[in-house]
């Protein structure tokens, strides 16, 4: 079966500091990789995918960036945090973008201070 | 461009109350629907999905129905339980949007025991 796994879970930085989120897929091959982020109390936002190793599309323009250095790992970072990159950050994949299911991961609950 | 309206949240209802929670959708094309459920800290896993008109997605004694003519997918359930208080999101993927879903705000259900 498949599986997700996105860490670390929670995360405290201060303003400026850099960020990396991980995001494994394990038990499938060439899946469509996702990073959303969910501020608090609204809904999703999609930041970038991957169809691909190296292939990444952003959707929005910020301080963040995606890569994907291998076929199921695709990382988020960022050089200097903002007050405003706060919020919960989800991994997704799925096997391709014609059924429309989404597997996300537990999540990663990132404040910026 | 496609859009998803989800009623605003917080619902909330009794134990064994009935649940609807609205859904309507703007697409040119012919979008499968999904309804995504997120339980608290968690992230956010399919809770069923139509892909044709007329098309009725089950799970969990939830139910939601492709309503063309009305552009609708609402998600009902007869009797709610405790254990069904989440944030609920609606969600369109459409081939002109290639595929990458289109996301409804997100509904918060609360059930009181």
């Amino acid at each position: 079966s498949q599986t997700i796994h996105q860490w670390p879970a929670t995360l405290v930085q201060p303003v400026g500091s850099p960020l990396s989120l991980e995001c494994t897929v394990e038990g499938t091959s060439n899946p469509n990789l996702y990073w959303y982020r969910q501020a608090a109390g609204r809904g999703l936002q999609l930041l970038f995918y991957s169809v691909g190793i190296g292939q990444i599309s952003s959707e929005v323009p910020q301080n963040l960036s995606a890569s994907r250095p291998q076929d199921r790992q695709f990382i988020l970072s960022s050089k200097k945090l903002l007050l405003s990159d706060s919020g919960f950050y989800l991994c997704a994949w799925s096997r391709d973008s014609l059924t429309g299911e989404l597997f996300f991961g537990e999540g990663s609950r990132l404040t910026v201070l | 461009g496609d859009s998803v309206t989800q009623m605003e949240g917080p619902v909330t209802l009794s134990e064994e109350a009935f649940l609807t929670i609205n859904c309507t959708y703007t697409a040119t094309g012919y979008p499968s629907l999904f309804w995504y459920v997120q339980y608290p800290g968690e992230g956010l896993q399919l809770l069923l999905k139509a892909t044709k008109a007329d098309d009725k997605g089950s799970n969990k004694g939830f139910e939601a129905t492709y309503r063309k003519e009305t552009t609708s997918f609402h998600l009902e359930k007869g009797s709610v339980q405790v254990s069904d208080s989440a944030v609920y999101f609606c969600a369109l993927g459409a081939m002109d949007s290639n595929y990458q879903l289109i996301w409804g705000a997100g509904t918060k259900l609360i059930i009181k025991p």
